[in-house]
């Protein structure tokens, strides 16, 4: 199965400063999708990240809080912008190699982020 | 409305017994798939097991099977013969179809310590 690897693993960064996490895909994926993971909880959709187009974003999430880009089959970015302590959390990249019924989203190892 | 239900947030077993982790979901879409995941400390996501929504016959794969109920909605875990490995987080994920694509949905999780 595909291999996915992001970039960083962790940060800490300070309140009001940007993030960008890189998502590279070792082979071609239908789709890609970034969440986020706070303490504990469960995974929160936050967009589905298009090739050559404009991010999907869920509810509650904005393009201008997290902008997205995919400009090809195998990477993605996400950026956290204006950072602050509630953005703390992991941030994960998925892939969905097709879209065929069986087909499961593999993910990136994740990037833990620590907001000061 | 909640779409997908784990209603365990932890669950005890002993080392070498049988577990069953409970998933209900919400859907009005004909077409959908059930998927299982693993977290374990580490913070990767492992996928487990499939059940498609038009399966006649529950999945297996391995130590884990898949308890589908299609008129109760639900969608339970079961692990064999217990192992310490299997300590973690379980996640119940839906993925639905739309004319537009697709959307995964995550539960709750329950959490999963196996005794020795």
């Amino acid at each position: 199965s595909a291999v996915i690897s992001q970039k960083p693993s962790r940060d800490i960064c300070q309140r009001g400063t940007s993030l960008t996490i890189q998502c590279q895909v070792d082979s071609q994926v239908t789709m890609m999708f970034w969440y986020r993971q706070q303490p504990g909880q469960s995974l929160t959709l936050i967009a589905t990240a298009n090739q050559g187009s404009e991010a999907t974003y869920e509810s509650g999430f904005v393009i201008d809080k997290f902008p997205i880009s995919r400009p090809n089959l195998t990477f993605s970015t996400l950026t956290v912008s204006n950072m602050s302590p509630e953005d703390s959390s992991i941030y994960l990249c998925s892939g969905l190699p097709g879209l065929a019924g069986g087909d499961e989203q593999f993910f990136g190892p994740g990037t833990r982020l620590t907001v000061l | 409305a909640q779409k997908i239900t784990q209603t365990q947030p932890g669950m005890f077993v002993q080392e070498k017994e049988a577990v069953t982790l409970d998933c209900t979901y919400d859907t009005s879409d004909p077409s959908y798939g059930l998927f299982w995941y693993k977290q374990p400390s580490s913070g990767e996501m492992i996928f487990l097991i499939y059940q498609g929504s038009y399966d006649q016959q529950n999945a297996t794969e391995g130590r884990y099977s898949l308890n589908f109920q299609k008129a109760r909605k639900s969608a339970n875990l079961v692990i064999s013969a217990s192992q310490l490995g299997d300590s973690a987080m379980y996640f119940c994920a839906m993925r639905e179809e739309f004319n537009y694509g697709q959307n995964f949905v995550f539960g709750p999780g329950t959490r999963l310590s196996v005794l020795p």
